[in-house]
């Protein structure tokens, strides 16, 4: 089966570093996205990753290795609308299937 | 209208009636989807729909049906619903590339509670 896991919930302080961790274990995996998801808003895409290595955006960057099945969304510079829940997805198969983790919620603190 | 829209955002119905969701995309998209987000759950992948034709139904119950007119319109026609079917209902497109990934662009959902 699929499983994708993520840390429930976590808290950083404003201006600080934080990285956000998933796992995944599917079969037909072709590629990871992460996104970020407002309170009673719609998910946004932030990144994905299809081979190994980091990808940069500006404040947020994401790595991939996909031996050991592992992610991490790193944010930097934190703001307080950072604060949202990060979803983290496998994207499986030849088609167009995303599974997803349940998402972290992340709470930015002054 | 730009991206993904959703009607209506909000949704209360008994367990006998029959509604219907709306989703429409303007981005040129293919690819359509039906998921179902439940508190402390993750993202559940319903039905997509490729070039029109459904691809996946994630052993969905018969009580949700699903409709794609055309490659811009998905609906979700839903029939005696149960309490626990209460949940955000989110749309979504994608470009039908082959080998992908294919980014997916959400709707801003539909909060449905079923009395």
């Amino acid at each position: 089966g699929q499983n994708i896991d993520q840390p429930t919930e976590m808290t950083a302080t404003e201006g600080a570093i934080v990285q956000i961790n998933c796992t995944y274990q599917t079969s037909g995996f072709n590629g990871l996205f992460w996104y970020q998801q407002h309170a009673g808003e719609a998910p946004t895409f932030l990144s994905y990753n299809v081979l190994d290595g980091l990808e940069e955006k500006g404040r947020f960057s994401s790595f991939l290795s996909r031996s050991k099945g592992y992610s991490y969304l790193l944010l930097k510079e934190l703001q307080m609308k950072d604060s949202a829940s990060y979803l983290c997805a496998a994207f499986t198969g030849g088609g167009n299937k995303l599974t997803f983790g349940t998402g972290t919620q992340l709470k930015v603190e002054l | 209208e730009t991206g993904v829209t959703q009607t209506p955002r909000h949704l209360v119905m008994g367990m006998t009636n029959k509604k219907s969701l709306k989703c429409e995309q303007h981005l040129g998209h293919n690819a359509m989807y039906w998921y179902k987000q439940s508190a402390k759950k993750p993202l559940e992948l319903m039905f997509v729909y490729n070039f029109k034709e459904q691809t996946e139904n994630n052993s969905v119950p018969s009580r949700f049906s699903p409709e794609c007119p055309n490659s811009s319109h998905l609906f979700l026609h839903l029939h005696t619903l149960q309490p626990e079917d209460s949940a955000l209902y989110l749309c979504a497109s994608s470009p039908a590339r082959r080998g992908g990934p294919n980014e997916q662009f959400f709707g801003p959902g539909t909060r449905l509670t079923v009395l």
